[in-house]
């Protein structure tokens, strides 16, 4: 049983370029959360996704958006780079929304803003 | 939101010796508290979970513990070895009971000396 899985493991962006990460669930999950989780500190809650809709968002800037595919994978993309923007980004899956469950995560994606 | 405080930030143990971490949070609609293993270059492992009917719960040498009343919950590993080191975040959820965005802590280093 494949777990979470991220793309790429790690990326190199200069200031005002823009990025994309990408996430696939864990078998069976519909919902995919991502986190911002900066050096030293906890993961940070960015949007969640279900349904191929954003159901809830952090205290993130518009900079930040994502998408949901059918197929349950999802998109994170960060426009404008920031230097402040370097960190590791998280992808959590989870079986069904609304309802109490764990969050699994990825092993994440470094980014590095230059 | 939810606000959660983790202590303490380093932890340095003897092989064998037990380890505590503890957390307190603010929102009393809370009932749900995961805690998770990362290790240096990896993404969060959860290890334990408790649910707020319950007030411990164990799995072999790990347990946590919740006291709803006082609004805080801690991990305790027993027997620890070498390969427990890593970094340990508690979390629960947004204020509202939100299972799905989950605010962390900002994460005990336990180092377990041979």
């Amino acid at each position: 049983d494949a777990g979470v899985t991220q793309s790429p493991t790690h990326l190199i962006k200069t200031r005002g370029q823009q990025v994309t990460l990408r996430c696939s669930p864990k078998s069976g999950h519909d919902t995919v959360s991502w986190y911002q989780q900066a050096l030293g500190q906890g993961p940070q809650f960015i949007f969640q996704y279900y349904e191929e809709e954003e159901r809830q968002r952090g205290n993130f800037p518009d900079r930040f958006s994502g998408h949901q595919f059918p197929n349950y994978s999802s998109e994170l993309n960060v426009n404008a780079l920031l230097l402040g923007d370097s960190a590791l980004y998280l992808c959590a899956s989870s079986p069904r929304q609304g309802v109490t469950d764990t969050q699994y995560f990825g092993p994440g994606t470094r980014l590095t803003v230059l | 939101g939810e606000n959660v405080e983790q202590h303490p930030s380093t932890l340095s143990v003897q092989e064998g010796d037990s380890a505590v971490i503890k957390c307190t949070y603010s929102d009393s609609a809370s009932n749900y508290f995961p805690w998770y293993k990362q290790e240096l270059g990896k993404g969060p492992q959860l290890i334990i979970d408790i649910r707020s009917n319950v007030g411990e719960k164990k799995d072999q040498r790990i347990a946590v513990t919740l006291n709803k009343t006082a609004k805080h919950f801690s991990l305790h590993i027993t027997e620890t070895q070498p390969e427990d080191s890593a970094v340990y975040f508690c979390a629960a959820p947004a204020r509202g009971g939100s299972n799905y965005k989950l605010t962390f802590g900002k994460g005990t280093l336990l180092t377990v000396n041979p």
